[in-house]
């Protein structure tokens, strides 16, 4: 099971609306519904940001969406903020109850 | 919502195991799959494997299979992760996540397995 690939940075201004992208394959992102993405601040631990492609979980900003066609899924984050620079994963499942991460997006806020 | 707390930092030699514990509090332990997810100093993050309490049964990622070993007490609400024959590329931070779907949330704080000679 190879890591799904991410670009391995993007940047924007504030304000600004930068897109994550994040490829597999048949097998995983193509094959279902359930991607997830999560923001990781240096020396913590993951947060969650969108589960089931989509869907935003109560406390995160709506600035942030998720979405999906084919074998990629996307993170847009719009009106890009300070505190929105970390780390972004995306995870999908993989069938028979394994998952798969993405290889990782710095996102700088310029 | 469940909280995850997971056991100390370890120092290992080469060649041996090490048991990292992750313990739920504040919500129902069995109603949620909890995986182990590890991140390599610097490195992205990885799924070793995952257990859903009330079925028992662990299923792991193809690169840890026969290395790991994944279980979970309900009577306790704990869940375990063991890795054997530890080789210094195992220096990583392990959490435990736990999720009531196909996602991960919330997290342990995290527990750095060192392996030095």
């Amino acid at each position: 099971q190879s890591a799904l690939t991410q670009p391995r940075s993007v940047s924007g201004s504030p304000g600004q609306s930068v897109t994550i992208s994040c490829t597999g394959t048949s097998s995983d992102v193509g094959a279902y519904k359930y991607v997830s993405w999560y923001q990781q601040h240096p020396g913590k631990a993951p947060k969650l940001m969108i589960y089931d492609v989509s869907k935003r979980p109560s406390g995160v900003p709506d600035s942030f969406s998720g979405s999906k066609s084919g074998n990629t899924a996307s993170l847009l984050i719009s009106g890009l903020q300070a505190e929105d620079e970390a780390d972004y994963y995306c995870c999908s499942y993989a069938g028979s109850y394994t998952y798969v991460f993405g290889t990782g997006t710095k996102v700088t806020v310029l | 919502q469940v909280q995850l707390v997971q056991s100390g930092a370890e120092v290992k030699k080469p060649g041996s195991s090490v048991k990292v514990s992750c313990k739920a509090s504040g919500g129902t332990f069995s109603s949620y799959a909890i995986s182990w997810v590890r991140q390599a100093p610097g490195l992205g993050l990885e799924w070793m494997g995952g257990i859903i309490p009330i079925f028992g049964t662990a299923n792991y990622a193809q690169k840890f299979q026969g290395r790991v070993t994944i279980t979970a007490d309900e009577s306790t609400g704990t869940a375990y992760m063991e890795l054997s024959s530890l080789r210094s590329e195992d220096t990583a931070v392990y959490y435990c996540a736990a999720g009531l779907g196909r996602w991960f949330d919330p997290w342990g704080q995290g527990t750095l397995v060192t392996v030095s000679s």
